[in-house]
Order: C-alpha cells, then structure tokens, then sequence
C-alpha cells in the first residue's frame, strides 16, 4: 500500500523562482492537508481540501502561494515568486472522513525540504 | 495561551527507565487526540490515538484527563530508538478533520 508520496524531496532555487510541490494521496484518502514546517513556528497549516475542493486557505502566508487539486489523488503547491523566508519543510497528508472521530489520524508524505537563497 | 501545550524539552532519560510527558489543551469541545513521533529530519507518524479509557500499545500507555483538559504519553522500559520528538495532537472543536499541534516533547534515550 503506497503511502502519501511528495516530490521532490529537495529543492533548492534562488529567489524570485517559482516552485513546484507534488502530492499523491493514498488511495481512497479524500482529504489533503498542506503543512509548513520551521525551526520556529512548528507544524501550520496551510490549507486543506475535502473531496477535492479547498476548504480552507486562511493559513496560505500570502498571494505568492497558491495550491490546487486537480484531480481525487493529486495536489500541487507552488511558490511564485519565491523568496528566502519561504525556506521550510513542506508536508503534505492526508486522511479519510470521518477518519479523525476513528481514531486514524492523518498520514504524511516524506516532505519537500525547500531551500531558498 | 497556545491551543495546545507541551514541554518543549529535551527530556534525557536512560536507558530502561520510564518517562512520562503530558500535554494540556485549551478548548474543552475537543474530542479527538493523539501522540505523534516525529524523528530528525523525518515526517511525523501516527504512534497511537488517545482513547476517554486510556489505551496501551505495548511499553506505551496514553492517557486523556477531560476534566483538566490534558493528555498523558508514558513509556516504559525505553529504548534507544525511543528518542525522536513528541507531537501532542488535538481536534479542532468545530472541525471534524482538522488538527491542532503542539510544537512537540524532545524525549533523548541515553545508553
């Protein structure tokens, strides 16, 4: 059973670049959620889908990212223009309704480690 | 006050002995909890959701205290390859699916 599955797993770029994250969900999974994570700030969402369709965009840090999910299985971040701040881990997870109230949590792709000089 | 928090850490505990970390949370309509671990340079992984009983797996026993609105993880008889970081995770109250983290224990096993 394949897990969630980012690439790629580094990116370096220089600043003013744009990037391009990739997530697959696991199979059946039908919810996404796109997480920053910091030395300083921890884990925060950014922004989640349900069933394809964004639910949530409040913790997006501002225009330069966008995201969408094109399709049940697959979802993409990008940075336009990027700039050295947005250097982080970049997770993406997912996990099935109402698979919280079951007790499964949420499972995690590997991360895209970004760095931006 | 943070929703959700833990001692940051680190935690040094030899190795065998039992370590105990709690993690208190702010809003009392949360219903849903669980400890993740997250090792260096590693994506966090579900180690086992927390139940209103409390729940063993193995030499892990968590723990849900509702009236103080805290949880437990305790680990017994601990390993070396216990050491990784801690993340206490809650349910957003008004959101079925959505999770609240805290920042994390950092627990090190020494030989």
């Amino acid at each position: 059973d394949a897990g969630v599955i980012q690439s790629p797993r580094h990116e370096v770029t220089e600043m003013g670049q744009e990037v391009t994250l990739r997530c697959k969900l696991i199979s059946g999974h039908n919810s996404l959620f796109w997480y920053r994570q910091t030395m300083m700030r921890g884990l925060e969402l950014l922004i989640y889908f349900n069933n394809n369709v964004p639910i949530d965009d409040s913790g997006m840090p501002e225009d330069r990212f966008s995201a969408k999910m094109p399709n049940a299985s697959f979802s993409t971040l990008k940075i336009q223009p990027s700039e050295p701040r947005d250097s982080a881990v970049y997770f993406c997870a997912s996990t099935l309704i109402p698979g919280i109230k079951g007790g499964y949590g949420y499972t995690f792709g590997s991360g895209t480690r970004l760095t931006v000089v | 006050r943070k929703e959700v928090e833990q001692d940051p850490g680190p935690f040094n505990v030899p190795e065998g002995a039992t370590v105990a970390f709690n993690c208190t949370y702010s809003n009392s309509a949360s219903q849903s909890f669980f400890w993740y671990r997250q090792d260096c340079r590693k994506e966090p992984k579900l180690l086992m959701s927390v139940y209103s009983s409390g729940n063993e797996d193995g030499r892990f026993t968590a723990q849900l205290n509702r009236a103080s609105q805290y949880i437990s993880l305790l680990i017994r008889d601990s390993k070396l390859s216990d050491s990784a970081t801690y993340l206490c995770v809650v349910n957003k109250a008004d959101s079925n699916y959505q999770l609240i983290w805290g920042a994390g224990t950092k627990l090190i096993i020494k030989p």
